[in-house]
């Protein structure tokens, strides 16, 4: 199985809202990313965890807010979002953080209004 | 300074014809990776195939092969026979450090939009 799964597919939220992002892998991998895609541009890393910790913030601002409860699991939570937050959010892992090969989820589309 | 250089924004390619999407990049770190990854239009990202810097003989994945020239710093990706099926993104990407190495992030370059006619 090498699928990553990811939940909700498509995501409209409000600027006072709070939402979570889900992102789930049973390859035993462990380590698992976080990315952020607008439209037409490449995917920008935001966090990565290796083992369960954190092990990359790329500079992210606090109203995102990720969270690793164990190896399979990689939430996203959300809390007072910009409309400029509107994107695709990409989920990815690989073996380790020695690995190259990353395996991504289909993302979700989330919409600040 | 741009490490991963996509120069071709979008490219159309009779069905069944061989296409090469171009990509340098710029490191001076003699242990890198490259790869590619395809994009379509629901969004998820497909991994491809992977270069190491120290690879002696050019990556093949069945249709994609990478065409790689560490002289130039190009990594090219071959599509032999395309499919309609390969329209797409398609993302070129680089890790400094290697495939051992835990302390670098892999960097995207801006893609290439490949549309195949029928």
């Amino acid at each position: 199985d090498t699928e990553v799964t990811q939940t909700p597919k498509h995501l409209v939220m409000g600027m006072t809202n709070k939402k979570s992002l889900k992102c789930e892998q049973h390859m035993g991998h462990r380590a698992m990313y976080w990315y952020k895609q607008k439209a037409k541009k490449p995917p920008e890393l935001m966090f990565v965890y290796s083992y369960e910790k954190l092990s990359i913030n790329e500079s992210v601002p606090s109203r995102f807010s990720p969270e690793c409860p164990n190896s399979s699991l990689l939430n996203l939570h959300l809390h007072a979002l910009q409309p400029e937050d509107s994107a695709l959010y990409l989920c990815a892992s690989s073996q380790d953080l020695t690995w190259d090969e990353q395996y991504f989820g289909p993302g979700t589309r989330l919409t600040v209004t | 300074a741009q490490k991963i250089t996509q120069t071709q924004p979008g490219m159309f390619v009779q069905e069944k014809e061989a296409v090469t999407l171009d990509c340098t990049y710029d490191t001076s770190d003699p242990s890198y990776g490259l790869f590619w990854y395809k994009q379509p239009s629901s969004g998820e990202m497909i991994f491809l195939i992977y270069q190491g810097s120290y690879d002696q003989q050019n990556a093949t994945e069945g249709r994609y092969s990478l065409n790689f020239q560490k002289a130039r710093k190009s990594a090219n990706l071959v599509i032999s026979a395309s499919q309609l099926g390969d329209s797409a993104m398609y993302f070129c990407a680089m890790r400094e450090g290697g495939r051992y190495s835990s302390a670098s992030k892999i960097i995207f370059g801006s893609g290439t939009r490949l549309s195949i006619r029928p």
